[in-house]
């Protein structure tokens, strides 16, 4: 398994953008679909999307007009932005690798909690 | 978002075998494989099931997973007090140009 870690901010206004990155331990960027999971707290899981190594991307569909996830391989590093958010946005942010195309994740970050409020 | 359905909450004595349902449409379980994860409180998930019915390394062969139409199933034998934790279903759905979706998820308690 490789070691992911989230980082961005906790608080975000509503209405702004929802950035976070997620590095991970080794540099397999090429071979996986990266992927973003969130839990809004005390609910259940939401998957948002992922990118494979083609920069292919596929998302949530009721995300996808707010919704881009982009990767820097040199950097072992792939990014999440969520525009114009509301504080239903609120929620444990995952980024986790996954081996197929249909989303099966088998290594997850621990997650960072990003609140929106003003 | 939901559109794989699971009942709330599960329970059982160490022991004893416990089943859980997740329910979908021919979009996404009907067509497609099932994964099962497990997320004990305060952690992040972990994948317990892939493939329906496969298990990933260190996984116990107390659990396994199955599949029936638009119906998956996660069965627990061998309850055991670290198996208390939230159970989430997940499939691709074919519709809408393909997308991932998580089942509400199930609530395990170790009576």
């Amino acid at each position: 398994q490789v070691r992911l870690q989230e980082s961005g901010p906790g608080l975000v206004k509503p209405s702004e953008t929802l950035s976070l990155t997620c590095s991970g331990s080794d540099d397999s960027t090429r071979d996986y679909y990266w992927s973003w999971i969130r839990q809004p707290p005390g609910k259940g899981l939401e998957w948002l999307g992922y990118i494979y190594q083609s920069d292919e991307t596929k998302y949530n569909p009721s995300l996808k007009s707010r919704l881009i996830i982009s990767r820097d391989t040199s950097e072992n590093q792939f990014s999440l932005t969520l525009r114009f958010v509301t504080p239903a946005d609120t929620a444990v942010y995952y980024c986790a690798r996954g081996f197929t195309s249909s989303g099966t994740v088998d290594s997850w970050g621990q997650g960072t909690l990003v609140t929106v409020s003003s | 978002q939901s559109v794989l359905t699971q009942p709330p909450s599960a329970s059982g004595t160490p022991g004893q075998r416990v089943t859980i349902s997740c329910s979908g449409s021919s979009s996404n379980i009907g067509s497609n494989a099932v994964n099962w994860y497990q997320q004990l409180p305060g952690m992040a998930p972990k994948l317990l099931i892939y493939t329906t019915n496969q298990r990933p390394s260190g996984v116990p062969d107390r659990f396994s997973g199955s599949k029936s139409g638009t119906s998956a199933s996660l069965a627990i034998s061998g309850l055991q007090s670290e198996d208390e934790a939230d159970y989430y279903c997940a499939a691709w759905d074919d519709s809408l140009n393909g997308f991932s979706v998580f089942g509400t998820g199930t609530k395990v308690t170790v009576l």
